[in-house]
């Protein structure tokens, strides 16, 4: 079964202190890693799509990497408006099955 | 603007009673999607469409239906058949296959009274 583990859960940074999200994953075949960023009441907001390990795609103060077996949000210098609960999801090869994460809630203080 | 659209953003549903939730996209996507969101599970699929006229069952398709009569719109109705409605239900819509980066509306939450 295709599964997808976000940690940590929660994650409190002050402004400026810079830090790694984590996702690993077990999809069979994965053919694609989708990073998403949903604010409270809102729907998901996609922000990246890795396709093979080693690839790295950035967007403002968000760079998402991918290996064989986890892919890492890095956020760095983050500000309050960061603030949010960002997903990840798997695209497994054989079933064209895509598994979400719970997400990871990530709170910057000023 | 090109984007997806889900009404209404609050439902309420009696006891026994069927409701539909509507979305529309004008991004030209032939993949349309349910998700059903709840606190401390990932998204799960309820339905999916490839294209107009045919759609398939995801994870969590008991007690729901959808139609997929037009490209750009891809309802589905809670029937009462689904015992714990109550969840934040999510469309989305891709440019072809399930293979392909989703796009999400802003959701609509359903709440039981």
């Amino acid at each position: 079964e295709d599964q997808v583990t976000q940690s940590p859960e929660a994650l409190r940074l002050q402004e400026g202190e810079s830090s790694s999200l984590n996702c690993s994953y077990t999809v069979s075949g994965l053919r694609g890693l989708f990073w998403y960023r949903q604010d409270p009441g809102k729907g998901p907001e996609f922000l990246f799509t890795l396709y093979s390990a080693g690839e790295e795609k950035e967007k403002e103060r968000l760079k998402a990497t991918l290996t064989k077996k986890e892919s890492f949000l890095h956020i760095t210098a983050p500000k309050p408006e960061d603030s949010a609960t960002y997903l990840c999801a798997g695209l497994s090869g054989g079933y064209q099955k895509v598994t979400f994460g719970i997400g990871t809630k990530l709170q910057v203080i000023p | 603007d090109g984007g997806i659209t889900q009404s209404p953003k609050y439902l309420f549903r009696k006891e026994g009673q069927n409701v539909t939730l509507s979305c529309e996209q004008n991004l030209n996507h032939d993949a349309m999607y349910w998700y059903r969101q709840d606190p401390g599970q990932g998204l799960r699929l309820i339905y999916y469409s490839q294209i107009v006229n045919d759609f398939q069952k995801g994870d969590i398709a008991e007690g729901y239906s959808v139609s997929r009569e037009k490209k750009e719109s891809f309802p589905l109705t809670v029937t009462s058949a689904q015992k714990n409605p109550t969840a934040f239900y999510l469309c989305a819509s891709s440019v072809a296959g399930i293979q392909e980066t989703q796009y999400f509306g802003p959701g609509t939450r359903l709440l039981v009274l």
